[in-house]
Parts: C-alpha cells; sequence; structure tokens
C-alpha cells in the first residue's frame, strides 16, 4: 500500500456542488498539507496542519477548507465548486527526513 | 518569504547528452532544498534533498544537484540524458524542522524536460 492515499484519484463535478477530497497516510507523521498544481505555476500550498488541533492556511486557501479527523487523515473541501478550481491535487506528509506526496487527485469543475 | 525560481520552462535535450536544469531561491534562514520529478500522470517522486554537509549530493536515477550558497542556487545535473528521463521537474524549498512559516514547502514553476531520440 502507498504511504499516502489520496481518493477519489479522479473526479468531474458540476459548479456549485460540494466535494472532499480525502487523504490518509501510514507513515506515522504528524505534519500535513494540500496543494494545488496547475500548468505553468508549479504547485501551491493550500492548507497545512501540523497536527490535530492545528491548521493553517496556504498560499490559496479562499475557495477550500480543511478537516483533520485524525493524524493519519487529512481532507480537503470545496464548499461550492467553481471551475478556475479544475487542477491536480497533492496531499502530502513530511517529517525530518523530508515530505511524502501522495499520487494526486485530478478534479475537473463544469 | 521564501520563494524558487526555475527560470527555464521547457528545455529539449537530445538523448546522451548531458542536463543541467537551473534552480534559484530566496530563504531566510538555512536552505533545505528539494528536487522532484513528475511523469505524466504521476505524482511526485523525490530525486534528491540537500539538509547539510557535502554540497554534491546524490540522487536516484544518475542525478546530482549542488548547493551554492554565494549564487543561492541548487541546479540539477546528469551527465548522460536517458528518454525515460523526459518528465517535469520541481525545484523546492522548505524546513521540515522548523515551527515557523518556514516548515511548508514552496515550489518552483518546474522545467518540462523533452528527450530527443
Amino acid at each position: 500500500d502507498a504511504d499516502v492515499t489520496q481518493t477519489p484519484r479522479n473526479r468531474i463535478t458540476k459548479t456549485g456542488k460540494r466535494i472532499m477530497l480525502e487523504c490518509s497516510q501510514t507513515k506515522g507523521h504528524d505534519r500535513m498539507y494540500w496543494y494545488r498544481q496547475d500548468p505553468g505555476l508549479g504547485l501551491r500550498l493550500i492548507y497545512y496542519s501540523f497536527d490535530v488541533k492545528d491548521i493553517n492556511k496556504g498560499e490559496i486557501s479562499d475557495g477550500y477548507s480543511v478537516s483533520r479527523q485524525a493524524q493519519a487523515k487529512f481532507s480537503l473541501s470545496l464548499e461550492s465548486a467553481i471551475p478556475n478550481q479544475t487542477a491536480l491535487y497533492f496531499c502530502a506528509t513530511s517529517d525530518r527526513g523530508g515530505y511524502t506526496f501522495g499520487s494526486g487527485t485530478r478534479l475537473t469543475v463544469v | 518569504a521564501q520563494s524558487v525560481t526555475q527560470p527555464d520552462i521547457h528545455i529539449t535535450v537530445s538523448e546522451g547528452a548531458s542536463l543541467e536544469l537551473r534552480c534559484n531561491y530566496s530563504y531566510g534562514a538555512t536552505p533545505y532544498l528539494f528536487w522532484y520529478v513528475q511523469s505524466p500522470g504521476q505524482g511526485l517522486q523525490l530525486l534528491l534533498k540537500y539538509f547539510s554537509g557535502d554540497t554534491l549530493v546524490q540522487g536516484i536515477k544518475g542525478f546530482e544537484a549542488e548547493f551554492k550558497r554565494s549564487q543561492s542556487s541548487f541546479n540539477l545535473r546528469k551527465p548522460s540524458v536517458h528518454w525515460s528521463d523526459a518528465a517535469e521537474y520541481f525545484c523546492a524549498v522548505g524546513d521540515p524542522f522548523s515551527s515557523g512559516s518556514a516548515r511548508q514547502l514552496t515550489f518552483g514553476s518546474g522545467t518540462q524536460l523533452t528527450v530527443l531520440p
């Protein structure tokens, strides 16, 4: 099994719908992150969490919310999806050894 | 705030040729530097990282990178490129040890590598 698992892998949703992207990890790391990737822009940080009680906004948090249900689970929600949220989303964890990424969720908002 | 610049959006090399991908960073403390590779439709794979010590870092797949503090650079190199190296490459700076804002990982915009047969 992958160290960092993201579900779903692909999703198409309609404008205005609520959608949740889920991330779970088996590495036992306290720190978890959500990134968004757009062509030509690299990866940009949406939210990060240092533990269950520590949630922080990243560079581009508007339109997103997160929930850290447990040390191993960190979910990203789009309360009302819009087309410019179409992107590839990555979850990551980190410890002093570095960062580990999931395989990504490709989200299309139509 | 920390930042990473990858000045080359797209690089094309012939198979067997040498490769250098440029990365410059801005960081207020000791930088922790990373190179990741992303193949089409895939996630991010760590090629190598620099935390401290020897400024020439060896990674997977025959890649290496050199940290030059005076130039704020961490360029990625490979002596002989293979067709399978065609991918997008990302440089990143972050501090997994930090409790402050530097703890987040900041990425460059990426360099797309095309390998000609």
